[in-house]
């Protein structure tokens, strides 16, 4: 069965700093994984996702994320982080054609 | 971008009443799914919905909840009587294919007084 684990609830970092997501997945074949972003009051967004062509997948503003099968992990990262960065993320797996599973979130903090 | 369409935004509602939530996925997608999301919690799935019938469902998606495609563009979650516990945005999600990716709507906030 296939599952994700987000470390870390909240996430709080200066604006310019470094931007680093933690997801750990478990799956029983070769998943799909997504990143997705949840501003306040609004639906959800996808980030980026993975799907075996590449391991370090580029997505929207400014994110990427790098698939380590012998990490079983799918963390996401931003080099220099905006106050509009400011949202919940939720890291996801999906196994073939079955439904996505969704991690508990975390939401990022900005420090100005 | 294509979008999925969700209706009404936001929803009060009693306590035993039921509710009809409303989504228009996008035109070419084969694949429906409702996720739902409580307060300060993660999203959950409930169920999908794949050539005119449920092809899984969560522990969440009891005999009060349904689910109908009724006119081959609408795609709607029915809560037959809603409990406080209910109260969660909805969120209607549509794929073309296994491979692709899921587009969301913008979700409904139900909120069950």
């Amino acid at each position: 069965a296939q599952s994700v684990t987000q470390l870390g609830s909240h996430v709080s970092v200066s604006e310019g700093a470094l931007v680093l997501l933690r997801c750990n997945y478990s799956s029983s074949v070769p998943p799909y994984l997504f990143w997705y972003v949840q501003y306040p009051n609004q639906g959800l967004q996808l980030l980026l996702k993975y799907t075996s062509a590449a391991t370090l997948v580029k997505g929207i503003n400014g994110f990427e994320a790098e698939f380590k099968k012998s990490e079983t992990s799918f963390h996401l990262t931003k080099p220099s982080a905006h106050m509009s960065d400011a949202a919940e993320y939720f890291c996801a797996v999906r196994e073939r054609d079955d439904k996505i599973i969704f991690g508990k979130g975390t939401r990022l903090h900005i420090l100005p | 971008e294509p979008e999925v369409t969700q209706t009404p935004s936001h929803q009060v509602t009693q306590m035993g009443q039921e509710v009809i939530l409303r989504c228009v996925p996008i035109s070419n997608h084969l694949y429906f799914y409702w996720y739902r999301q409580i307060l300060g919690q993660k999203v959950e799935f409930l169920v999908s919905f794949y050539n005119n019938e449920i092809s899984e469902k969560s522990e969440i998606f009891d005999d009060q909840f349904s689910v109908e495609r009724p006119d081959g563009s609408n795609f709607t979650l029915k809560i037959r009587s809603t409990k406080l516990e209910d109260s969660a945005m909805y969120f209607c999600a549509s794929i073309r294919q296994a491979k692709e990716k899921l587009f969301f709507g913008s979700g409904t906030q139900l909120s069950v007084l």
